[in-house]
């Protein structure tokens, strides 16, 4: 049982770049979200799915967009890169009953 | 003042002891309550979850949530050196809106 898969787990970009980062559970799970971690901030907040074909922003939405292709995918989206978007990106899932989040292994994402 | 509060550490102890982390929070809506170990490099992984207040064990941990005071904690009795990690403490209200984690306590446990 895979869980939450996210690819890639690495990336570098340079500023300007673009780039999708993937999602997918099969847990057939109707909530989804994008979070970012840094040092010392925590994990914030991007954008959320609630159930598919809805989306909403986060705490932190800004210089992403996002696309629930269906209920199993969820893909974060960086139109611009900017340096201050380097950080890990964590992809979760949870059921609207069960309300623990599960979490995938994480993208390592630098742009410089 | 952030919505959750929790101590970064490290908090160092020795291999045995009973470890205490803990979180405040001042959302007055948030009833659900939960906790994760993170090892380096790799993703937040579901320890407890505890609805409204009370207590629930589960193996060596405990967790305990007062909403009267907003102060949830996290109890490992008999840490071993593999508890050795990061825990977040994570919240949310009713809807499906996300979590709103602290920014977790380094935990460090000594052989």
């Amino acid at each position: 049982n895979a869980g939450v898969t996210q690819t890639p787990k690495f990336q570098v970009l340079k500023t300007g770049q673009s780039m999708t980062l993937q999602c997918a559970q099969d847990m057939n799970h109707n909530s989804m979200y994008w979070y970012r971690q840094d040092p010392g901030m925590g994990l914030r907040l991007i954008y959320y799915s609630a159930s598919e074909g809805t989306t909403d922003k986060g705490e932190v939405p800004n210089g992403y967009n996002v696309s629930r292709l269906n209920k199993r995918e969820f893909s974060l989206r960086l139109e611009s890169a900017a340096p201050s978007q380097t950080s890990v990106y964590f992809c979760a899932s949870s059921s609207i009953m069960n309300t623990e989040a599960f979490f995938g292994q994480g993208t390592r994402l630098t742009v410089v | 003042q952030k919505e959750v509060e929790q101590d970064p550490g490290p908090l160092s102890v020795p291999e045995g002891a009973i470890v205490s982390l803990n979180c405040t929070y001042s959302n007055s809506a948030f009833q659900y309550f939960m906790w994760y170990r993170q090892y380096s490099r790799k993703g937040p992984e579901l320890l407890m979850y505890t609805y409204s207040s009370g207590n629930k064990e589960d193996g060596r941990f405990t967790a305990q949530v007062d909403k009267s005071s907003k102060y949830i904690s996290l109890f490992i009795r008999d840490s071993q050196p593999s508890d050795s990690a990061t825990y977040l403490c994570a919240m949310r209200g009713g809807g499906a809106d996300g979590l709103t984690f602290g920014k977790g306590t380094h935990l460090i446990i000594q052989p």
